[in-house]
């Protein structure tokens, strides 16, 4: 499984956009990007999932560039509900007979009144 | 989306007993998953459970030691068995997503806290 590379932290004011860049080199053919999110004493909560160019859904907007071996997360407008950690996560998509999550350290994003 | 229900949330054991934790899903999926949380640190998966077949361990992780049972498609328990304080974790189910969460994703419980004193 590609091994990912994330900002082990980043701070952000009330309002701001934030984008949190993970670096995914050895990416295979096969595999999509996924982005989930956790709050202190909550399992990761699934945000938004890409394969290239861009995604967008209500919470998240995700880009990829062509050559995929990266990828940026954007959270329009954060709020303090948005402190959390963010894992970026590379890997074959459920279908493909690969189950295997595996998780980096993440990126503590702390939100700042 | 799927929702899960797990149990304990929370739990302080002495050490050299044992605590069995319990998943259960609104809907029927094909695997569920269990993983380790260390203090501060990201999610391991211990191992994969498939309904009506012995669980998949990764490296690292043995049966005698986090035994699995998955009796139905709804349901599964994690046992941690002898336990010593290096197993103070919180332990979290997965299943597949689906619904509003997209096709790939995956859906987490909320977790069990343990403290092994």
């Amino acid at each position: 499984l590609a091994k990912t590379t994330q900002p082990i932290s980043m701070d952000s004011y009330e309002g701001q956009e934030v984008n949190i860049t993970c670096s995914h080199n050895n990416i295979a053919t096969n595999d999509y990007i996924t982005w989930y999110q956790q709050f202190p004493s909550q399992g990761p909560r699934f945000i938004i999932q890409g394969y290239k160019t861009k995604v967008t859904n209500e919470v998240a907007s995700l880009f990829i560039p062509a050559d995929r071996k990266s990828s940026t997360l954007s959270l329009p407008r954060v709020s303090l509900s948005d402190t959390a950690v963010y894992y970026c996560l590379v890997g074959p998509w459920a279908g493909a007979g690969s189950y295997q999550l595996t998780f980096g350290k993440g990126t503590k994003l702390s939100v700042i009144p | 989306s799927a929702v899960i229900s797990q149990k304990p949330s929370r739990d302080i054991c002495q050490r050299g007993t044992s605590l069995t934790i319990q998943c259960q899903v609104d809907s029927q999926v094909t695997m569920m998953f269990w993983y380790r949380q260390q203090p501060g640190q990201s999610l391991t998966l211990i191992a994969t459970a498939n309904q009506g077949s012995e669980a998949t361990y990764e490296s690292g992780f043995v049966i005698d030691k986090f035994p699995i049972s998955r009796p139905n498609l709804t349901f599964s328990t994690l046992t941690v068995s002898n336990m010593s304080p290096e197993d103070s974790s919180i332990y979290l189910c997965s299943v597949e997503g689906a619904g509003g969460e997209g096709r790939y994703g995956y859906t987490f419980g909320s977790g069990t806290r343990l403290t092994v004193v």
